[in-house]
């Protein structure tokens, strides 16, 4: 049973617009939400990331918003770019259990010229 | 600012085989964790190690074997090798805080 799960697989959207990327959660004793960019052939790369204590953090054109409640959060990109393509991971960690990262299945985002 | 190294990038083994991967954390990062990544999968964790002990085990094969060394550094040794093994491998490491930084990954492809 998979603790992190996502949705979309994939998602197209024109340049300019709103990518809308959402993640569920089981395991309430996560505490760190992270979003990680993966072009590639490379490795995850964090992108930006929430603790439960707030409903909404934003960085640049990215912003999460949470809602703890729901066991739900989700990754918005503003004014979404070709150089955005890329599969982006939600993640969830739990601090009393290592910190190691349980993922979500990704989705692979294209954004169009 | 110096980032996870691994090594190799790419390997090539038969069936059978033996491999071993290497991993070099960020300076002063005291955790290290093992990933494998399967066509078009998300990252699945196998094994971490803080301050050289293991700390957590996943989904790691008993085929397979880690340790982290006196350096921090750390290698997965993976025995008997099958086809599903081929995968990337990500290492990823951390210092005091939850933030993992990953390396770039080594390609292991099993023929």
């Amino acid at each position: 049973q998979q603790q992190v799960k996502q949705s979309p697989q994939s998602l197209i959207v024109q340049k300019g617009g709103i990518s809308i990327i959402n993640c569920a959660y089981e395991n309430t004793a996560f505490d760190y939400f992270p979003w990680y960019q993966q072009f590639p052939g490379k490795g995850p790369a964090l992108l930006i990331a929430i603790r439960p204590d707030v409903s909404e953090k934003k960085e640049g054109r990215f912003t999460i918003s949470f809602n703890k409640s729901a066991k739900q959060f989700s990754l918005h990109i503003m004014d979404s770019q070709p150089g955005d393509s890329a599969t982006y991971f939600c993640a969830a960690s739990n601090n009393n259990a290592g910190n190691m990262l349980t993922f979500g299945g990704g989705t692979r985002l294209m954004v169009k010229p | 600012a110096a980032g996870v190294i691994q090594s190799p990038r790419h390997l090539i083994k038969e069936k059978r085989e033996t491999a071993t991967l290497k991993c070099y954390p960020i300076p002063r990062h005291d955790t290290v964790y093992w990933y494998q990544q399967g066509p078009g999968q998300d990252p699945q964790f196998l094994i971490s190690f803080y301050e050289k002990m293991q700390s957590d085990k996943g989904s790691i094969p008993d085929r397979f074997s880690a340790q982290q060394f006196s350096d921090y550094h750390s290698e997965l040794n993976m025995s008997s090798l099958e086809l599903g093994d081929s995968a990337l491998y990500f290492c990823a490491s951390r210092r005091a805080s939850n933030v993992l930084t990953f390396g770039a990954g080594s390609r292991l492809t099993v023929l």
